[in-house]
C-alpha cells in the first residue's frame, strides 16, 4: 500500500508569495494531521481533520495559514503571504482512527519549505 | 514542564553493537501510550515501536525493544546489533489517555550515528 504522499518535496519561494502544500493520506484513514518541524520548536501539530472536517486548528500559528480537505484523499495547507519564519519542514500524517492509545500516525516524507 | 525529555542530543555506536536511547516522560495520567519514531536524513518520520502504560511486557519489534520502567517514567529505546542504516534522528512521543483525541507530544530527538 502506498504511504502518505506529499508534494512538493522541496519548495523555495520569496517572502510575500502564496505557498500551497499538498497531501494524500493513506486510503481508508479517517484522520489527517498537519505538523511543522523546526529546530527551535521541534514537531508541532498545526491542525487535524476527521472525515474531511477540521476538528482542531488551535496549532495554526496565524491567519496566514489555512488548511482544507475537500475529499478523503486530498488536503492542502496554504500560507498566504509567506514569511521567512515560515521556513520549516511540513509533515502530513494520517491515522485510521484516534481515541485509542495505540492509534499510530503514519507520516509522509515532508515538504521542506524555504522562504527567502 | 516538558512532557517528553530526551537528554542525549547525539549518540555514537559502532556497527553490530547495541545502543540505548533515553526517554523520560511526565504525566499524571494512569493511561498513556509511548511511541518511538525514526527520522533518517531523507526526512520522513517512520514509526518504530509502541508501549502502552498497562502493558506488562516490554514491547519488541525486530531489533528494536523498549525498556519501559513505569516507576521511573522512562521508556528507553534499545537497538540491538546496530546497522549503518540506523543512523538517524530518533524521537520519543507520548499520548495521554484523557479520552477523545489527545495529540502526540514529541521530544526534541536524539541523533544516532553508527560507525563502521
Amino acid at each position: 500500500d502506498a504511504g502518505v504522499i506529499q508534494s512538493p518535496r522541496h519548495e523555495v519561494t520569496e517572502m510575500g508569495q502564496e505557498v500551497t502544500l499538498r497531501c494524500k493520506p493513506i486510503s481508508g484513514h479517517d484522520y489527517l494531521f498537519w505538523y511543522r518541524q523546526t529546530m527551535m520548536r521541534g514537531l508541532e501539530l498545526l491542525i487535524y481533520f476527521n472525515n474531511n472536517v477540521p476538528i482542531d486548528d488551535s496549532g495554526m500559528p496565524e491567519d496566514r495559514f489555512s488548511a482544507k480537505m475537500p475529499n478523503a484523499s486530498f488536503s492542502t495547507l496554504k500560507i498566504q503571504p509567506s514569511e521567512p519564519r515560515d521556513s520549516a519542514v511540513y509533515f502530513c500524517a494520517s491515522s485510521p482512527r484516534v481515541g485509542a492509545l495505540t492509534d499510530t500516525q503514519y507520516f509522509g516524507p515532508g515538504t521542506r519549505l524555504t522562504v527567502l | 514542564a516538558q512532557k517528553i525529555t530526551q537528554t542525549q542530543p547525539g549518540m555514537f555506536v559502532q556497527e553490530k553493537e547495541a545502543v540505548t536511547l533515553d526517554c523520560t516522560y511526565d504525566t499524571s495520567d494512569q493511561s498513556y501510550g509511548l511511541f518511538w519514531y525514526k527520522q533518517p536524513s531523507s526526512g520522513e518520520m517512520i514509526f518504530l515501536i509502541y508501549q502502552g502504560s498497562y502493558d506488562e511486557q516490554n514491547a519488541t519489534e525486530g531489533r528494536y525493544s523498549l525498556n519501559f520502567q513505569k516507576a521511573r517514567k522512562s521508556a528507553n529505546l534499545v537497538i540491538s546489533a546496530s546497522q549503518l542504516g540506523d543512523s538517524a534522528m530518533y524521537f520519543c512521543a507520548m499520548r495521554e489517555g484523557r479520552g477523545g483525541f489527545q495529540k502526540l507530544v514529541f521530544g526534541t530527538g536524539t541523533r544516532l550515528l553508527v560507525s563502521p
